[in-house]
């Protein structure tokens, strides 16, 4: 069983639109939780990062974990076809002192005019 | 220069060459990483250095070397690759191996092709 799982998409939404990307986990000492965009031909960056459970809003983009189901998820509301890019989840254990991030597959995202 | 730098862009070699990529980091951060990343698989971390200590081979074939000057600076040398090697390497930095090493400042990467 992968540690982190990540539907690749591809997801195509029109612009206006609120979209969901959302990852599962199996390791329950997974505290931190982050996700990254990446757009093409670049690297990833980091979008938001949340710590244990919760949500955690940014503007357009709402971040919530849910410990309990081993669930996290990316909410973009009013999404525009700048959001149009790959996004990662990325998790880290409590105490981890190795920087190791498990990462998902990443879902490719495009929002059409 | 700003943040993470990787040279080349891209790179096409043949399985008996010999290359090495070159990142730098313009963040004074002390811990560096290299990853591998393929078409719809997650990124694969291959190596950590804080303060320019390996301290994580990710069981990683020895075709691949990594060397870390300083903090600043990192390299991934290359020989007899495989074809199953073309990927897109990104490296990354953090301020250093914990706490805060969820936040990741990844390069551009470099697009390596193996033919």
């Amino acid at each position: 069983q992968k540690e982190v799982e990540q539907d690749p998409g591809p997801l195509s939404v029109p612009e206006g639109a609120i979209v969901s990307l959302n990852c599962t986990y199996s390791n329950s000492a997974f505290q931190y939780f982050m996700w990254y965009r990446q757009y093409s031909r670049k690297g990833p960056e980091l979008l938001m990062y949340t710590y244990s459970s919760g949500n955690k809003e940014d503007g357009r983009f709402t971040a919530q974990v849910d410990k309990s189901s081993k669930y996290i998820s990316l909410f973009i509301r009013d999404s525009q076809p700048s959001d149009s890019a790959t996004y990662l989840c990325a998790m880290s254990d409590r105490g981890s002192t190795l920087g190791r991030l498990y990462f998902g597959r990443g879902t490719q995202l495009t929002v059409w005019p | 220069e700003t943040g993470v730098t990787q040279t080349p862009r891209h790179l096409v070699m043949g399985m008996t060459n010999k290359k090495s990529l070159k990142c730098e980091q313009h963040l004074g951060h002390n811990a560096m990483y290299w990853y591998k990343q393929s078409a719809k698989k997650p990124l694969e971390l291959m190596f950590v250095y804080n303060f320019k200590e390996q301290t994580e081979n990710n069981s990683v074939p020895s075709r691949f070397s990594p060397e870390c000057p300083n903090s600043s600076h990192l390299f991934l040398h290359l020989h007899t690759l495989q074809p199953e090697d073309s990927a897109l390497y990104l490296c990354a930095s953090s301020q250093d191996t914990a706490g805060l090493s969820y936040e990741q400042y990844f390069g551009p990467g470099t697009r390596l092709t193996v033919t």
